[in-house]
């Protein structure tokens, strides 16, 4: 299996502009994580979806993020308009449930976002 | 705010030594993970141990857990330079909240 595939890897935009990042699971997991990780915060959970539904998203920082899982195998995490502050590597995870619990989950290798 | 906090923040260690890091966290949990990354790269899972277990092996790795105490620890047995990574501790919380919760992790340094 690829593992966790992210793209892009690197983006740097300017203020004010739509930022997308796409995730594709490890195929067949069930659960699917989007996190973001700076220094000052240090890895913090925005949203996670089970069988494609968004289950929490209390982390999402504000209105300007959103993120859809439109099938099983791929997921997009929004930021519109972004801002410097949304600086920021952005991980996506996944993980396969099993009696009622979630054990080991795989992350991809990062987004590493600017905002000029 | 973080639910595992890991100590020390940095550990500067000589190749072949053992590296101790430690975790403490707040409210009941089903598990308790371990994780490492390495510069620039995602996190890679290393050990699992749950709430009913008090210690586990893997390889050059042990994990002990003391519920009562909230605090779990890992132990690097005769470190190599490839240790050399940032360790997170990740908490499982307890009922149907599958979210975990990462500390900001120990900076483990290893030096050849």
């Amino acid at each position: 299996d690829a593992g966790v595939i992210q793209s892009p890897r690197h983006e740097v935009t300017e203020m004010g502009q739509e930022v997308t990042l796409r995730c594709k699971p490890i195929s067949g997991h069930d659960y699917l994580f989007w996190y973001r990780q700076t220094m000052m915060r240090g890895l913090e959970l925005l949203i996670y979806f089970n069988n494609n539904v968004p289950i929490d998203d209390s982390g999402m920082p504000e209105d300007r993020f959103s993120a859809k899982m439109p099938n099983a195998s791929f997921s997009t995490l929004k930021i519109q308009p972004s801002e410097p502050r949304d600086s920021a590597v952005y991980f996506c995870a996944s993980s396969l449930s099993s009696g009622g619990a979630i054990d080991t989950q795989y992350f991809g290798p990062g987004t590493r976002l600017t905002v000029l | 705010s973080q639910q595992g906090e890991e100590d020390p923040q940095a550990l500067s260690i000589q190749e072949g030594e053992n590296a101790t890091m430690n975790c403490s966290y707040k409210t009941s949990i089903n598990n308790l993970q371990w994780y490492r990354q390495n510069s620039g790269r995602g996190l890679v899972h290393l050990i699992l141990i749950r709430s009913n277990e008090r210690e586990k092996h893997s390889g050059r790795l042990r994990v002990t857990l003391d519920t009562s105490k909230k605090s779990s620890s890992l132990l690097i047995t005769a470190s190599r330079a490839a240790d050399t990574a940032s360790y997170f501790c990740a908490t499982e919380g307890g009922g149907s909240n599958y979210k975990l919760t990462f500390g900001k992790g120990t900076l483990l340094t290893v030096n050849p």
